[in-house]
């Protein structure tokens, strides 16, 4: 099973930051948090990730609370493009680290 | 452009066919995966190949066959399906296995008939 919740569906305002949270509150100290996203009808598509440090890339930024149990994945300036099915993982030494995917949070971006 | 192609991108087979999915990375990467992904189901890892040689079976039944001949190609033969296996067959491949950035191909839609 995941081991993260996420809210099943969020919207967002063209231009506007989307904020999408996650809640990992078994993660482990060793463990990964992924974010991947899956656009309708195409494969998905990895976003970001980190272990506690807070990370930014072209993409997004990925913010992880001090005590690791949360984290929030923020895009910038959301556009049309960006609405999809947003995907938290946790990656688990326990399955050999492969990502066992949850139902993720479908983003709407509105104009 | 993710690097990762698969064909054909549709297939309608019966359940007596024999057909393959096929799936090739140009991105030099060591280790291959396919996934399933059922309507309204997470996506299911189904197979692991990590410089060729499978690592991961996730208890897939035996009628799903892959083949992985060289790190640039991975195959997914298919006989006697049922309907139920009617999805989205993805590939990924990752520089190594456990490397979690994985890049995607855009997946084979299958109907069983």
């Amino acid at each position: 099973d995941a081991k993260t919740t996420q809210p099943p569906s969020m919207d967002c305002a063209e231009g506007r930051a989307a904020n999408l949270p996650c809640n990992h509150s078994t993660i482990s100290g060793n463990e990964y948090v992924y974010w991947y996203r899956q656009i309708h009808s195409q494969g998905p598509q990895y976003i970001i990730h980190g272990l506690k440090n807070n990370e930014t890339n072209e993409m997004a930024s990925l913010i992880i609370t001090e005590d690791r149990k949360s984290s929030t994945l923020i895009l910038p300036h959301a556009t049309l493009r960006d609405t999809a099915v947003y995907y938290c993982i946790v990656s688990s030494p326990d399955s050999n680290y492969q990502l066992i995917w949850g139902a993720g949070t479908k983003l709407i971006i509105k104009p | 452009e993710t690097g990762v192609t698969q064909t054909p991108r549709h297939l309608v087979m019966g359940m007596t066919n024999k057909k393959s999915l096929k799936c090739e990375q140009h991105l030099g990467h060591n280790a291959m995966y396919w996934y399933k992904q059922s309507a309204k189901k997470p996506l299911e890892l189904m197979f692991v190949y990590s410089l060729e040689e499978r690592v991961e079976n996730n208890s897939v039944p035996s009628r799903f066959s892959p083949e992985c001949p060289n790190s640039s190609h991975l195959f997914l033969h298919l006989h006697t399906l049922q309907p139920e296996d009617s999805a989205l067959y993805l590939c990924a491949s990752s520089h190594r296995q456990g490397w979690n950035e994985q890049f995607f191909g855009p997946g084979t839609r299958l109907t069983v008939l």
